[in-house]
């Protein structure tokens, strides 16, 4: 049972490029949960999901999108990245709305 | 507007000693539950304790207890015994019953020190 796992766990981009940070999670949990974390913040949500074809926004949705295709799965996809997009970015899951989330490792992205 | 704050930046103990960490927070909904949440050097974010808010008794969790006075909307995190691997932020959190969303605090840095 590996939990969440993200990949990947630091990546570069240049302005305007695009690319997708990969969320599995293992435990069969139907939410789940994308944030993101800039330096000495708390973790502001992006998106999440309350199940398989079944997505909505958070606090801090500009920039991004996502698919929540099968249960396991739920990527981001960052487009015309902007150095506002640099940040930590963390994957959640949990098992039910007032479940204890799960989070994992992290993704540091650096827009440069 | 339901929001968390920690009014606390940064906090450091002495190994073995006890350590309170301040989480007060604003909701208007009678039903939810509250979190604290470490994040240690490593960045992930890992689960300490949590508390219902429908339930008056105090959650424990080993050498973690909080502090939950529902009519203040305080939600203090005591550390007992202070370890050195308990140096790490920690983010107090509010997951209102209405809502999908977990509301984080700023957090608090907290080193131990030998």
């Amino acid at each position: 049972n590996a939990g969440v796992t993200q990949t990947p766990k630091f990546r570069i981009l240049k302005i305007g490029q695009s690319m997708t940070l990969q969320c599995t999670q293992d435990m069969n949990h139907n939410y789940m949960y994308w944030y993101r974390q800039d330096p000495g913040m708390g973790l502001k949500l992006i998106y999440y999901s309350v199940g398989a074809g079944i997505t909505d926004k958070g606090e801090v949705p500009n920039g991004y999108n996502v698919s929540r295709s099968t249960t396991e799965d739920f990527p981001l996809r960052l487009e015309l990245a902007a150095p506002s997009q640099t940040s930590v970015y963390f994957c959640a899951s949990s098992y039910g709305t007032v479940e204890t989330q799960y989070f994992g490792p992290g993704t540091r992205l650096l827009v440069l | 507007a339901q929001t968390v704050t920690q009014s606390q930046p940064e906090m450091s103990v002495q190994e073995a000693e006890t350590v309170t960490l301040s989480c007060t927070y604003d909701t208007s909904e009678n039903n939810y539950y509250l979190f604290w949440y470490k994040q240690p050097p490593s960045r992930q974010m890992i689960l300490v304790i949590r508390q219902e808010a429908y339930k008056q008794q105090n959650a424990t969790e080993n050498r973690f207890s909080v502090n939950f006075q529902k009519a203040a909307k305080s939600f203090s995190l005591k550390i007992s015994d202070s370890q050195l691997g308990d140096t790490a932020m920690y983010f107090c959190a509010l997951f209102p019953y209405n809502t999908d969303k977990l509301i984080f605090g700023t957090g608090t840095r907290l080193q131990v020190f030998p």
